[in-house]
């Protein structure tokens, strides 16, 4: 069935050093994704998105870089900051906005 | 801001008890999604309205799960009869259309099943 999934459920980096964070994905007709943000006790809150007809994606100070041919995206974090600190996932759009959660990662930041 | 706001921000039930669950997505926005997250795991899908006809409730675990929308806008998944399983945080997310906008979450309920 559907999955998507993470390499790593935790991830500690010093502050300001950049971090990456993998995911990889089981469906081969999936054609857009999107990373999310969850700090602890809040909801997940989008950060970027990545269609299949691009490989990578910018946005402020974070990079999605997209393999279709082994299914891997990651995201990148240039200078982690302490308020990066949080879980990170990527997720599937499967139709009717229906998203496909991986587990997470928890990305820790050492000052 | 006028995010989604959702409540309770916590809930304690005994077992066997009811609860109801409220979401008030981000105005205008045509469609609400409710989802399940377990500690330590990923939010996983329950169900989606559009307006207020439910179009999905694939993923609705039994039949003691009920979710309402009645006039378009706010919200309720009611839990009947709830368990120890039941527990855990539920999310609920707006969006302007259903597929490929960008999904914007409350900050859930933490239901407790005693």
């Amino acid at each position: 069935g559907e999955s998507v999934g993470l390499h790593l459920p935790t991830l500690s980096v010093q502050e300001g050093d950049n971090s990456i964070i993998n995911c990889a994905y089981s469906n081969s007709a999936s054609d857009y994704f999107i990373w999310y943000k969850q700090e602890s006790g809040k909801g997940p809150q989008f950060i970027i998105d990545i269609r299949s007809n691009m490989d990578k994606r910018q946005g402020q100070r974070v990079t999605v870089l997209l393999n279709k041919t082994v299914k891997h995206l990651s995201l990148q974090i240039a200078a982690t900051q302490p308020g990066d600190s949080a879980v990170y996932f990527c997720a599937d759009p499967v139709g009717g906005g229906k998203l496909i959660f991986g587990q997470g990662t928890e990305l820790s930041v050492k000052p | 801001g006028a995010g989604v706001s959702q409540s309770p921000r916590y809930k304690v039930a005994k077992r066997g008890q009811d609860v109801a669950l409220r979401c008030d997505p981000i105005s205008g926005h045509v469609s609400l999604f409710w989802y399940q997250q377990a500690l330590g795991q990923g939010p996983e899908f329950l169900t989606y309205f559009q307006n207020e006809a439910q179009l999905d409730k694939s993923g609705l675990p039994s039949d003691r799960f009920f979710a309402e929308r009645p006039e378009g806008s706010v919200s309720t998944l009611k839990i009947q009869r709830t368990q120890q399983e039941d527990s855990a945080v539920y999310l609920c997310a707006s969006s302007l259309v259903g597929d490929n906008s960008p999904l914007h979450f409350g900050n859930g309920t933490r239901l407790t099943v005693t």
